[in-house]
């Protein structure tokens, strides 16, 4: 199994344009995430996906938007790109048991984008 | 909103404890997660303990939980250089396994 992989690793955007992130997990998880990692503040949630065809905000949300069409990926999209935008992203997919005891997030490798 | 705070470095010698620290607000998260990254990588979970434990102890590791003062603390024993990374605190927070992350502590080992 690959686990969690993600589209591309590397990626330089001009102000204004615009991508698509992609995320693919193996392992038949329903819930997904997309975080942000920026220096001294951690992982902070952007959106979520608790199943296929349905999607969540997070914690900063704005600017970016997502998609689930199929149980296995989750796409980030960023519109028009800004310099604020700049950071490492990461996916993470989490497997759902009623009654489990702990719910790992697994995560991919992360895509690093500057925006200039 | 909730938060999680952590100190961002640490140096120790190789071969001695390392002592991680982490405070957070939201009383309700029933687990608590310790994250390691390694550079270049993604995370890795490394422990996890249940909020009616004190303590939790998984070979070289020790978490520790007090949950009266919010603070939860990953010993590492006999610190190797292997374990530079930086470590993240991770609370559960609002259902469907969200995660409420700490800033991360740098972790550095020197002979």
């Amino acid at each position: 199994n690959a686990g969690v992989t993600q589209t591309p690793k590397f990626r330089v955007l001009k102000t204004g344009q615009s991508m698509t992130l992609l995320c693919a997990q193996d392992m038949n998880h329903e819930y997904m995430y997309w975080y942000r990692q920026d220096p001294g503040m951690g992982l902070r949630l952007i959106h979520y996906s608790v199943g296929e065809g349905t999607t969540a905000k997070g914690e900063v949300p704005d600017g970016y938007n997502v998609s689930r069409l199929k149980k296995q990926n989750f796409l980030l999209g960023l519109e028009s790109a800004a310099p604020s935008q700049t950071s490492v992203y990461f996916c993470a997919s989490s497997y759902f048991l009623a009654g489990a005891s702990y719910n790992e997030q697994f995560f991919g490798p992360g895509t690093r984008l500057t925006v200039l | 909103g909730e938060d999680v705070e952590q100190s961002l470095f640490l140096s120790v010698r190789e071969g001695d404890s390392s002592v991680i620290n982490c405070t957070y607000t939201d009383s309700s998260s029933t687990y608590l997660y310790w994250y390691k990254q390694e550079p270049g990588a993604g995370l890795q979970l490394l422990t996890y303990i249940f909020s009616n434990m004190d303590m939790k102890q998984d070979q070289r590791l020790t978490v520790l939980l007090n949950k009266k003062d919010k603070h939860l603390s990953l010993r590492i024993a006999d610190t190797q250089t292997g374990d530079s990374a930086i470590y993240f605190c991770a609370v559960t927070s609002g259902g469907y396994n969200k995660l409420i992350f700490g800033a991360g502590t740098r972790l550095a080992v020197h002979p």
